[in-house]
């Protein structure tokens, strides 16, 4: 597709659900990163891909939060036992090579709200 | 990581140009300067990014000082399109490849 898209694009999950939330990146994009945006706040980094390898997950908040790409194009990244405090924009944003001088687009993002 | 300083806020008029500033003292020789912007309910964007020269593209101007302490993101001319959050970001390849994104600066165009 002609940007990076992301669903659901929002998401309701009650305190101790699983939830899986999903990227699509650019065709060819070879590096894929999540971030979480807390209301009021810039993203924050969590994870980054360059194709199927996982890089750095240097961001992830706990071992609740997990991150797959295994093909190397859609990634999935994925909370456990969601609580509160993991309310959040979930933001996925791709590249073409690695380093921030290629530039990335960033998807809408997934709205999460646990209640 | 070097750090940026940006305004918390901005206001400017429609159809009148805006200068966003950006203080970076800390920058390395191999940081570039981005600049990402973002409207309500959507992404981050990117506008523009430089090294040591001044850059221009469709959307906005870049000037970086000589001393690269500092820059500057220029809108010639505001609409009601670019309320948005603009972030000033420094970031390069030898320095990893995450985006470290402040608070921004929240840019209100009144009409």
């Amino acid at each position: 597709g002609a940007g990076v898209s992301q669903s659901p694009r929002y998401k309701v999950a009650k305190r101790g659900q699983d939830v899986a939330l999903r990227c699509d990146p650019i065709s060819g994009h070879v590096s894929l990163f999540w971030y979480q945006q807390a209301l009021g706040q810039g993203p924050e980094f969590l994870t980054y891909f360059q194709n199927e390898a996982q890089l750095d997950k240097s961001g992830l908040p706990s071992d609740r939060f997990f991150a797959e790409r295994p093909e190397g194009s859609v990634s999935t990244l994925k909370i456990q036992r969601t609580q509160q405090e993991d309310s959040a924009v979930y933001l996925c944003a791709s590249s073409l090579r690695q380093g921030p001088i290629y530039g990335y687009t960033f998807g809408s993002g997934t709205r999460l709200t646990v209640v | 990581d070097a750090k940026t300083t940006q305004p918390n806020s901005m206001e400017s008029n429609e159809e009148e140009p805006v200068h966003l500033p950006c203080n970076h003292s800390t920058i390395s020789g191999t940081d570039y300067i981005h600049w990402y912007r973002q409207l309500p309910s959507q992404g981050p964007e990117y506008v523009i990014h430089g090294l040591t020269s001044n850059v221009n593209n469709r959307m906005a101007s870049l000037a970086i000082a000589e001393d690269r302490k500092s820059s500057t993101l220029i809108l010639h001319r505001a609409t009601l399109r670019d309320a948005a959050v603009y972030y000033c970001i420094l970031g390069s390849t030898n320095s990893g490849y995450a985006l470290n994104f402040g608070k921004g600066t929240s840019l209100l165009v009144t009409p």
